[in-house]
């Protein structure tokens, strides 16, 4: 299972675009990449998943380069309700099931 | 989003006691997870059961016993648990077949053992 790293925290404001970038140097040639957010006491909830370029949805951006040792997961403006811890996972479809590793995520913090 | 339910929400136990954990899925899916989530720590994968059956046991202690009876269920059945069973339990779901899907979550089990 190829292994990610991200960072342990990040800092912002309200209304400023958020950058996190995950690095997945192992990635295998099916896995998937895939970005959750976190609440406190709830479940992870799928935010974008992407397997190249450039992918959007109506909450955010996921950019892989061309490689796909890495990934940039993109928030823009920001709000105090995007407090949270931000997942980036790779993974592929096994045949039964899909098995995912956790690391230990990015914890954002909005401000004021 | 309401698609993985989970029940009961908060449990307490003493360590002797015989509890089991209830997960509901309304999307489709074939594949269930059961994964444990301790303070500071990462989601661990428990289980996995693709089309009702257990495709992953990634080294977990007989007193929790998982049973699938159909795709939509799983239950995780707790038996004389320690302290530091005391966890978030999560459950998911996903596709269990064709191209990789990701999975959804429910909001989990806070689990207390005294």
């Amino acid at each position: 299972l190829a292994k990610t790293t991200q960072p342990i925290s990040m800092d912002s404001y309200e209304g400023q675009e958020v950058n996190i970038t995950c690095s997945h140097n192992n990635i295998a040639t099916n896995d998937y990449i895939t970005w959750y957010q976190q609440f406190p006491s709830q479940g992870p909830r799928f935010i974008i998943q992407g397997y190249k370029t450039k992918v959007t949805n109506e909450v955010a951006s996921l950019f892989i380069p061309a490689d796909r040792k890495s990934s940039t997961l993109s928030l823009p403006r920001v709000s105090l309700s995007d407090t949270a811890v931000y997942y980036c996972l790779v993974g592929s479809f096994t045949g039964g099931g899909n098995k995912l590793t956790f690391g230990t995520g990015t914890q954002l913090k909005v401000e004021l | 989003e309401t698609g993985v339910t989970q029940t009961p929400r908060h449990l307490v136990m003493g360590m002797t006691n015989k509890k089991s954990l209830k997960c509901e899925q309304h999307l489709g899916h074939n594949a269930m997870y059961w994964y444990k989530q301790s303070a500071k720590k990462p989601l661990e994968l428990m289980f996995v059961y693709n089309f009702k059956e257990q495709t992953e046991n990634n080294s977990v202690p007989s007193r929790f016993s998982p049973e699938c009876p159909n795709s939509s269920h799983l239950f995780l059945h707790l038996h004389t648990l320690q302290p530091e069973d005391s966890a978030l339990y999560l459950c998911a779901s996903s596709q269990g077949s064709g191209d990789y899907q990701p999975q959804h979550f429910g909001d989990g089990t806070r689990l207390s053992i005294l």
